[in-house]
């Protein structure tokens, strides 16, 4: 029983470039979260999806921040024009419902450096 | 504005003793709190979880307590052992909602 997967793992992008970072959520999860982890902060809730939905974005900077959770396939988060504040760890996590109590249950991140 | 707080970046114990993780949180509004554990370059596990309708939630080793007219809850570890050694985080959010609030995090390193 596989849990989150993210991929990739380690991602290096100079400044200017694209970065896509993808989530597979657990089976059965049809509720996607991506947050943020800077250096020695916590984790910042980015983005809530369900399958071809954005529920809730407001954690998302306004410009060069997208993602999106297609009927098929896998959560992209996709950041355009990267620039060296970009770079951080960034999770997805899966839960088979939104609301309630149910935990979030995180995949192994992704580590984005924009040189 | 971090309205989750873990006042302690750091926490070092002796195996087999008490290791208390604690947490404070600003929001009126939050009513689920979770904690997970984050070893380095993985992604955070979940350990433990306690509803406002309760105080203490126990699993195994872990024991977490809320105090909600101090908005504090702490996490008990007994007994500590070396493999607890990580980054503890704690996380809330309102029963209505679904954006875990995190704290920065505390490192216990639990020694031999």
């Amino acid at each position: 029983n596989a849990g989150v997967m993210q991929n990739p793992r380690h991602l290096v992008r100079r400044r200017g470039q694209e970065a896509r970072l993808r989530c597979s959520p657990m089976k059965g999860h049809s509720h996607v979260y991506w947050y943020r982890q800077l250096p020695e902060e916590g984790l910042k809730f980015m983005v809530y999806l369900q399958k071809e939905n954005i529920i809730d974005e407001s954690g998302m900077p306004k410009e060069r921040f997208s993602a999106e959770f297609p009927k098929e396939g896998p959560s992209i988060l996709r950041i355009q024009q990267v620039v060296r504040g970009d770079s951080a760890a960034y999770f997805c996590a899966s839960s088979p419902q939104g609301q309630g109590n149910n935990e979030q249950f995180f995949g192994p991140g992704t580590r984005l450096t924009v040189l | 504005d971090q309205q989750v707080k873990q006042n302690s970046p750091s926490l070092s114990v002796q195996e087999g003793r008490i290791s208390i993780l604690n947490c404070d949180y600003t929001n009126s509004m939050f009513d689920y709190f979770l904690w997970y554990k984050k070893y380095p370059a993985e992604g955070p596990t979940f350990l433990i979880s306690i509803s406002s309708i309760k105080d203490k939630n126990e699993d195994g080793r872990f024991t977490v307590f809320l105090n909600k007219s101090a908005k504090h809850l702490s996490l008990h570890i007994v007994p500590s052992q070396p493999g607890d050694s990580a980054v503890y985080f704690c996380a809330a959010r309102p029963n209505s909602g679904y954006a875990l609030n995190f704290g920065k995090g505390t490192s216990l390193l639990v020694t031999p």
